[in-house]
Parts: structure tokens; sequence; C-alpha cells
């Protein structure tokens, strides 16, 4: 079953302490990105990663970082959490065709971050 | 600059009525794409369309339609004889190639309520 996967689905940490939240994806998708969901404001994506090795940022990086060492995996990492990255994350990954926009993003079933 | 507007916040209405979910967007492309997705509950992110912008051809799936009009820059969805089931959050989104890059930007979205 083709499917993007985020763990963990619910976290709860202390204002400082390392986290990733881990991304798989079973398509052979080339391109993945990372987005926060925050009430009234809809997703923001925070990072993105065209290939492997390839990564950019999005509209919201401040306090994130990313890696994209092999196809399938795009973790999220948090060097040093603080209380306003409480929210809830989305990984999607895509293959466009040809390089165009055309295909619809495939989410993961995000992941709840509260940080303390 | 690319830009999705979803004005309505939220939604209620009474279980059969029919409802209508606003979406108009901002983009200089002219070749862009445009999705909705329903966030029910549980939480995950549930694609529902795509259209591009070559195509305005209204859709209908079942109870769902959808209303692209370029002129106006809106992508509007209805439901007909809404069902409790259909209670969520949608989102609309816009999909660009901006310098070789995806760019996939959401509405705040509208969360819908429908009552028995």
């Amino acid at each position: 079953e083709a499917q993007v996967t985020q763990n963990p689905r619910y976290l709860i940490t202390v204002t400082g302490k390392k986290l990733t939240v881990t991304c798989s994806q079973n398509m052979n998708h080339e391109y993945m990105s990372w987005y926060r969901q925050d009430p009234g404001l809809g997703l923001r994506q925070i990072y993105y990663s065209m290939n492997v090795e390839v990564t950019d940022k999005g509209d919201v990086p401040e306090g994130y970082k990313v890696s994209r060492k092999e196809k399938r995996n795009f973790p999220l990492i948090l060097e040093s959490p603080s209380p306003n990255q409480t929210s809830l994350y989305f990984c999607a990954s895509s293959s466009p065709h040809r390089g165009r926009a055309n295909t619809e993003a495939f989410f993961g079933q995000g992941t709840r971050l509260t940080v303390v | 600059a690319q830009k999705v507007t979803q004005a309505q916040t939220e939604i209620s209405v009474v279980e059969k009525e029919d409802v209508t979910l606003d979406c108009v967007y901002e983009t200089r492309d002219t070749t862009y794409y445009l999705f909705w997705y329903k966030q029910p509950p549980s939480g995950e992110l549930v694609f529902l369309i795509r259209r591009n912008s070559f195509d305005e051809q209204n859709e209908i799936s079942g109870r769902y339609s959808w209303n692209f009009q370029k002129s106006t820059s809106s992508f509007n969805f209805t439901i007909t004889a809404s069902q409790v089931v259909d209670s969520a959050v949608y989102f609309c989104a816009l999909r660009a190639l901006i310098q070789g890059a995806q760019k996939l930007v959401f509405g705040q979205g509208t969360r819908l309520t429908i009552n028995p």
C-alpha cells in the first residue's frame, strides 16, 4: 500500500530537548516536504526536498532542520524545541511528472507535538 | 506571490442541506494546479480533487462538486445533501512551479459542521 509514514504520532517534550520526527514514503517519490498546521493559519511549509541531498527552506524554516540522505526518508529535526513549535506536523511526498506540479501530495498521518 | 484565501472560517448547517465552501486564489503563473483536501476529526489529510489551470470544466463526484472559474480566480466546493460524516476541516490549496521548485500553498481551512 502506497503511504507516507510519520513517527511518532504524538509527542510531548520539554523546551530545549532535541527531537526528530521521522518520515518515510514507499512510492519512490522525488519530492518531499514538511508542513506545520496551526489554527487559523492553515498548513505552512517548513522545508522541502526535491531529491536526495537537495533540500531548501519553505516559508517557516526557523528552528528546524532536515536531511535527505536517501530517497524514502526525510526526517524533521528540532535541535532546541520551544513552546511556539507546538503544532501539528505533516510530512508529504509527491512525484512531479516531467517537472510539472501536477500530482497531489500524499500526506502522512500527522505528528502532534507539544513543547512545554 | 501565491496565496489562497478561504474566507469562511466555520460553517454550520443541518444535515441534508447543501453547502458551498469558497476558495479564492492568487498566482501569476499560467500553469498551476488547485486541490481540495479534507481533514476529518481523526486528523489525517484526505485528497479530494485536483484541477489544472487549463481545465475549467466543473466536476461532480457523487454529492461533491467543484466549480472552477479562472475569471474570478475561484475554486469553490459544494456538498449536496450534506451528511454528518462530512463534518471536517476542508483545505483548498494551490500548487505552482516556482523557480523549478514545487510550492503548495494552503488556505486557512474551513471547519464544516453538519448537525443531525
